[in-house]
């Protein structure tokens, strides 16, 4: 199983929006609604910003948000602050082999 | 307030077995509608997922790792275990342990509880 395919970097200035794609196949990502990305900043563990590829769990700020299109899922941060400069991971059920999957992960850089 | 917290070696000789256990606390382990995972960061690099067990002691792995891992869960210490055989230098990574909730009928999950995260580093 292959990891997702993500950006390894992408940047904004404050208050800017960043989107950050997540390309997998028809057997992951393509095959179901169940993307989530996590967000990690330096030396912590990852936290939970969106599930089931569109929601939010509670506490995380609707300036995050995410979609699907075919084989691709997006993350979006709108309205960028300095404390969303992290990695991102988004993360896929695999299920042909009743896998999980995780993406190569995206720097974000507040400018 | 659902915990997590893993324990074991922080450095394993090549060839020999990484033991690492995860306890959890706040809930039960045995709770329905969650899985629990193990899931390895190597310095400066991506996720990657190691496997899970579910509540009923049924496990998967990822094909990478599948010769060389073995999940176990131990419910009246409400706590659950990884091993990995026959490490190597690759094998150095900080290893998180996770629960997943998982709705058995829609199909959702997702990881909503990590540990802390320990470093293991393999080395003679």
């Amino acid at each position: 199983q292959s990891a997702l395919t993500q950006p390894p970097s992408a940047s904004g200035s404050p208050g800017q929006s960043v989107t950050i794609s997540c390309t997998g196949t028809s057997s992951d990502v393509g095959g179901y609604n169940y993307v989530s990305w996590y967000q990690q900043h330096p030396g912590k563990a990852p936290k939970l910003m969106i599930y089931e590829v569109s929601k939010r769990p509670s506490g995380v700020p609707d300036r995050f948000s995410g979609s699907k299109s075919g084989n691709t899922a997006s993350l979006t941060v709108s309205g960028l602050q300095a404390e969303d400069e992290a990695d991102y991971y988004c993360s896929s059920y695999a299920g042909s082999n009743n896998l999980e999957v995780f993406g190569t992960g995206t720097k974000v850089t507040v400018l | 307030q659902v915990q997590l917290q893993e324990s074991g070696p922080g450095l394993v000789k090549p060839s020999q077995t990484l033991s690492l256990t995860c306890t959890v606390s706040g809930g039960s382990i045995s709770s329905g509608s969650y899985y629990w995972s193990w899931i390895r960061q190597p310095a400066g690099k991506g996720l990657e997922w190691i496997g899970r067990i579910y509540t009923s002691g049924s496990t998967n792995y990822n094909p990478s790792l599948k010769s060389r891992v073995t999940i176990s869960v131990d419910t009246s210490k409400n706590q659950f275990s990884l091993k990995l055989s026959s490490v190597t230098a690759a094998d150095t990574a900080v290893y998180y342990c996770a629960r997943a909730y998982y709705d058995i009928l829609t199909g959702t999950r997702y990881f909503d509880y990590w540990g802390q995260g320990t470093l293991v580093t393999v080395s003679s």
